[in-house]
């Protein structure tokens, strides 16, 4: 079965450091999400990106951060300059039209 | 309130008892999904109900959905132990497939 795929499952990086997250989505997959969750708390939406282009993106989803889907295949969350309250889940999903699918995430711990 | 909520917050019940989670959200809906996390690990999706449906099955799930009210309820029957996770309810927006919005979840727990 097809499946949403994050590397690394857990990246510990220095405040002010910037870290790239991976994921591969699945391949006839349309929409493509980044989502995180803060330990203990919500889900929190952060961008959607469709036809190679930012579609929707939150109020957390400032300067700091950029989306790229550099080949086709891969598609990845740039954090440039990370801060400790960066740590968290990070998530993955894509779908073709909606119930999109997650990847197990990476968590990201920010020291 | 947020779009987007589920009662309890936390639920503990007997093994082999059912569960009923609820959700309640604000603004019109194109679909509701129920995902499933266990704890420190990624999002399962359970089950998608769109918004000119009203009750959706799935093995041992059962999801209503009631748009007069903005509210949705996920049943678990017969729980088991490995049903212990928290549970969300992600609505996607009337015409806006692009993004789901996650309530703040339930914590089930199942007792031996």
């Amino acid at each position: 079965e097809p499946e949403v795929t994050q590397t690394p499952s857990h990246q510990v990086t220095q405040m002010g450091q910037e870290v790239i997250l991976r994921c591969v989505p699945i391949s006839n997959h349309l929409y493509f999400y980044w989502y995180r969750q803060i330990l203990g708390q919500k889900v929190e939406f952060l961008v959607s990106f469709y036809n190679n282009e930012i579609s929707e993106k939150s109020e957390i989803f400032d300067d700091q951060f950029s989306v790229e889907r550099p080949d086709g295949s891969n598609f990845t969350l740039k954090i440039r300059s990370t801060k400790l309250e960066d740590s968290a889940m990070y998530f993955c999903a894509s779908s073709y039209r909606d119930s999109p699918l997650f990847g197990s995430g990476t968590r990201l711990t920010v020291v | 309130s947020q779009q987007g909520e589920e009662d309890p917050q936390a639920l503990s019940i007997q093994e082999g008892e059912n569960a009923t989670m609820n959700c309640s959200y604000k603004t019109s809906i194109n679909n509701l999904q129920w995902y499933r996390q266990n704890s420190g690990r990624g999002l399962v999706h359970l089950i998608l109900i769109r918004s000119n449906e009203r009750e959706k099955h799935s093995g041992r799930l059962r999801v209503t959905l009631d748009t007069s009210k903005k509210s949705s309820s996920l049943l678990i029957t017969a729980s088991r132990a490995a049903d212990t996770a928290s549970y969300f309810c992600a609505t996607a927006l009337m015409n806006r497939d692009d993004k789901i919005i996650f309530g703040k979840g339930t914590r089930l727990h199942i007792l031996p």
